[in-house]
């Protein structure tokens, strides 16, 4: 069965300490994998595509890779303002359907 | 502001009841997509349509069904409403080409099933 897991569930960090996010996968074939940013009582907001094992793509504190089992979203000295829940999800290239993790929700700390 | 719209925001009704979500996806988008979160579920791929076509399906339930008008909106019914149907409802959008893997979420219709 397609399945994406995220962890940890959650997240406390001072301002400043990095940290990496978890998202394992298991599917039949992997078309792309998402990373979103979602806060309180809105839509998620894209942050980036990965397609092949070896790929990273970043944007200002952030960072995202990917192995052939689960992709890493690093955050580098993050601030109060990176809080928010990070999801992951996977397309599959059996069906195209699209998978979400639960999330992770990272707070930082002043 | 994504460039997705969504309406209503806020939409209570009961049991056995009908209704109608709408969205707009972003100017010169052809793809739309469904998704439903709740808390103890997540966020769930419904439904995709590309220019009018059903393009992909995910756990969408048979009381539920959606379709993508010609000027390129889309609507999702959901019928004979459970509670358990009270969720946030999003619909996200993607450009063609290269670029349509990257999906812009609207705001959300948030459904109370009492």
């Amino acid at each position: 069965e397609d399945q994406v897991t995220q962890s940890p569930e959650a997240l406390r960090l001072q301002e400043g300490e990095s940290s990496s996010l978890n998202c394992s996968y298991t599917v039949s074939g992997l078309r792309g994998l998402f990373w979103y940013r979602q806060d309180p009582g809105k839509g998620p907001e894209f942050l980036f595509t990965l397609y092949s094992a070896g790929e990273e793509k970043e944007k200002e504190r952030l960072k995202a890779t990917l192995t052939k089992k689960e992709s890493f979203l690093h955050i580098t000295a993050p601030k109060p303002e990176d809080s928010a829940t990070y999801l992951c999800a996977v397309r599959t290239n059996r069906d195209d359907k699209i998978i979400f993790g639960k999330g992770t929700r990272l707070h930082i700390l002043p | 502001d994504s460039g997705v719209t969504q309406t209503p925001k806020h939409l209570i009704t009961a049991t056995g009841q009908r209704v109608t979500l709408r969205c707009s996806p972003r100017s010169g988008d052809l793809s739309v997509y469904w998704y439903q979160q709740s808390l103890d579920q997540g966020l769930q791929f419904l439904i995709q349509y590309y220019n009018g076509e059903e393009r992909a399906k995910g756990n969408i339930l048979e009381r539920f069904s959606a379709q993508q008008f010609p000027d390129l909106h889309s609507e999702l019914n959901l019928s004979s409403l459970e509670l358990g149907d009270s969720a946030l409802y999003f619909c996200a959008s993607s450009p063609p080409g290269t670029t349509q893997e990257t999906q812009y979420f609207g705001p959300g219709t948030r459904l109370l099933v009492l």
